[in-house]
């Protein structure tokens, strides 16, 4: 199966918080790409991260950071020192290919609600 | 650089009306997938097209749904006739190559059918 789960629905922290973002996936490919969007209030999804299965070091972009593990399946997002203006939500995403033809399979999203 | 853009951004119609939605996509880009999230569910792939062929339109849900690409550019969503499951939020992507990129996705359209 090509699944993608995020178990957490919505999470609420306060400004300044750390906060973690899970992401665990399923894939019978041994080759595959992952993705994190992020969708503020104005609608649109807005590319985070790829990351491919070859590579499995940590990645840092100023308060964000992810952390993928083959091991457990599993591609989490972590923002540091949270801003309201973090809050949006957040959907990971896998890249299944076949026949031709490439899709992204979603999880159903974690609502990050920021509070100052 | 214009992003993917997509029309219109709210749409309310009654059920057994017809709606179409518009995607123009990143100007040079050859793939071009519609997506949808219906409330509270995962986004989901519905077409793949590269250029103006449909490649992939397993996600489809059923055949009141049409979509088409004349041309390779801007592509049409076509929903006749409107039930009401079929209220969300509709998606457009594009990106330049099949494969390692990125797709660049639209702000979406919100469909409401009442």
């Amino acid at each position: 199966a090509q699944k993608v789960t995020q178990a957490q629905t919505e999470i609420s922290v306060v400004e300044k918080e750390d906060v973690t973002l899970d992401c665990v996936y399923e894939t019978r490919d041994t080759t595959y790409y992952l993705f994190w969007y992020k969708q503020p209030p104005s609608g649109e999804l807005v590319f985070l991260i790829r990351r491919n299965s070859f590579d499995e070091q940590n990645e840092i972009s100023g308060r964000y950071s992810w952390n993928f593990q083959k091991s457990t399946s599993s591609f989490n997002f972590t923002i540091t020192a949270s801003q309201v203006v973090d809050s949006a939500v957040y959907f990971c995403a896998l890249r299944v290919t076949q026949g031709g033809s490439e899709k992204l399979v979603f999880g159903k999203g974690t609502k990050l609600t920021v509070n100052p | 650089e214009a992003g993917v853009t997509q029309f219109p951004s709210h749409s309310v119609i009654e059920k057994g009306q017809t709606v179409t939605l518009r995607c123009d996509p990143i100007s040079g880009h050859d793939n071009l997938y519609w997506y949808r999230r219906v409330m509270g569910k995962e986004i989901k792939f519905l077409l793949h097209f590269v250029k103006e062929s449909k490649q992939d339109e397993s996600g489809m849900p059923n055949n009141r749904f049409l979509a088409e690409r004349t041309g390779g550019t801007y592509s049409t969503l076509k929903v006749q006739p409107a039930e009401l499951e079929d209220s969300g939020v509709y998606f457009c992507a594009s990106s330049q190559e099949w494969g390692n990129t990125e797709a660049f996705f639209g702000q979406g359209t919100r469909l409401t059918v009442v």
